[in-house]
């Protein structure tokens, strides 16, 4: 299986502030990457595919980059609605595999 | 709009079976995959295999083969999970997803129902 390492796995920031988020497969897995963002008692919502196409509806603030083992989702100012739990995933392989996740809290 | 609409909440007993439902609507569900996933409380999310509606066919992740069924039922646009010799291990949120794609699996989870928490507790 295709072992996917986030970091850091949790991380305070402010409003407007820029934060990126790292994930990186223990295999090359091309641009098969997928970033979900999830609230506390929600469903994941998914914000990027395919390493860094932006899911419709998604804000511009959003943005994904990387590619073989090493991927990053960056938000380039904070929102407050941004705070959340983030998980990287792969589609390269099965079994799809996810990140552990990374927790944005408020500062 | 695009919507999944999962069962309700189930208690059960170690050793026992749970099937989850998951009713589509606003689209066409043949022509969507189906993706099954879980999620242990304060966990990360767990993909578990998916099913393709128009003929059935399914795909299982090694961890749960031989114990996880995933079936369709085409007339009323819902897929249905059974996991069964359920353990305490198996507590969990369940959530069924569409692949992103039409027609062809890509690996994308979109949109999710609103998740089934299963229970497994003596």
């Amino acid at each position: 299986d295709i072992q996917m390492t986030q970091s850091p796995s949790s991380v305070s920031a402010s409003v407007g502030d820029r934060v990126t988020i790292t994930c990186r497969a223990s295999q090359v897995i091309s641009s098969w990457l997928a970033w979900f963002q999830q609230k506390p008692g929600q469903a994941p919502k998914l914000l990027i595919y395919a390493t860094s196409i932006l899911q419709s509806g998604v804000p511009s603030r959003f943005s994904g980059s990387g590619s073989g083992t090493v991927f990053t989702l960056t938000i380039s100012s904070l929102q407050p609605e941004d705070f959340a739990t983030y998980y990287c995933q792969q589609a390269n392989s099965f079994p799809i595999t996810f990140g552990q996740g990374t927790r944005l809290e408020i500062k | 709009q695009v919507q999944l609409v999962q069962s309700g909440s189930e208690v059960k007993k170690p050793g026992a079976s749970v099937e989850v439902s998951c009713k589509a609507s606003g689209y066409t569900f043949t022509d969507y995959y189906i993706h099954w996933l879980r999620q242990a409380p304060g966990q990360g999310l767990e993909w578990m295999g998916w099913i393709k509606p128009n003929s059935g066919d399914t795909n299982y992740a090694q961890k749960f083969q031989g114990r996880v069924t995933m079936t369709r039922d085409t007339s009323i646009s819902t897929a249905y999970m059974e996991l069964s010799r359920l353990s305490s291990d198996d507590t969990a949120v369940y959530y069924c997803a569409r692949d992103w794609n039409s027609g062809d699996y890509v690996g994308w989870f979109d949109p999710w129902g609103q998740g089934t928490l299963v229970t497994v507790s003596s």
